[in-house]
């Protein structure tokens, strides 16, 4: 099973700043089956990302994600207030279990 | 507009068992692949089970043969039967709409909290 290991666990930064998150796996995945999630407190988690840099429908386009085979990004070019949150890398395709990884908690 | 509601959620003691609900509009359940994943209290996520096409069903190691995921196409509804609970399964449980033919979580619902104590 691959492990998704995401850093920094914390990422403190402030309005208008650029955000890079990394999500590292265990091994290489194939046909960049990774997406990316945001979850703020108390609520469901959002899709952002997947296939490794498609944006979801409605997804502002400060978000981006890039990478390939163990190594992956999500960047957010201008953070805004509402960007703060948790943010969860997850692999998918081939077959399950499809393992998300532990978190980056990005805070003002 | 897609819309998912759980429920069913709350406290149970361990052994003891609960049955979720997804109550879906706005589609089909029938027609899409459907999981649900759970969270336990402070922690990240954890994809628990799936049920695609043809009522194919995966299942996470941690739940094998303690829980069952299904669904109601009459009700448009998806189903997680949890049996024999354990302290560990603690969470909030949320149900997950697939990205076309995909294994890929488009859509969410709010979740439903079940605590398993004594």
């Amino acid at each position: 099973e691959i492990v998704l290991t995401q850093s920094p666990g914390t990422l403190s930064l402030s309005p208008g700043e650029r955000a890079t998150l990394s999500c590292r796996t265990s091994q290489s995945v194939s046909g960049n089956a990774l997406a990316w999630y945001q979850q703020k407190p108390g609520q469901a988690p959002r899709l952002l990302i997947y296939g490794a840099s498609t944006r979801a429908t409605g997804v502002p386009d400060r978000f981006s994600g890039s990478g390939s085979g163990t190594d992956f990004t999500l960047t957010i070019s201008r953070l805004e207030p509402e960007d703060f949150a948790v943010y969860y890398c997850h692999q998918y395709g081939s077959t399950p279990p499809y393992p998300f990884g532990q978190g980056t908690k990005l805070e003002i | 507009e897609v819309q998912l509601v759980e429920s069913g959620g709350g406290l149970v003691q361990p052994g003891g068992s609960l049955r979720l609900s997804c109550a879906a509009s706005g589609f089909t359940v029938s027609s899409n692949y459907m999981t649900w994943v759970r969270q336990a209290p402070g922690k990240g996520l954890e994809w628990v089970s799936v049920i695609y096409n043809g009522d194919l069903t995966v299942y996470a190691a941690s739940v094998e043969g303690r829980f069952i995921i299904s669904r109601d196409n009459s009700k448009n509804a998806l189903y997680l039967q949890m049996d024999s609970l354990r302290v560990e399964d603690t969470a909030v449980y949320y149900c997950a709409r697939h990205y076309q033919s995909s294994d890929i979580y488009a859509s969410w619902g709010q979740g439903t909290l079940v605590t398993v104590s004594s």
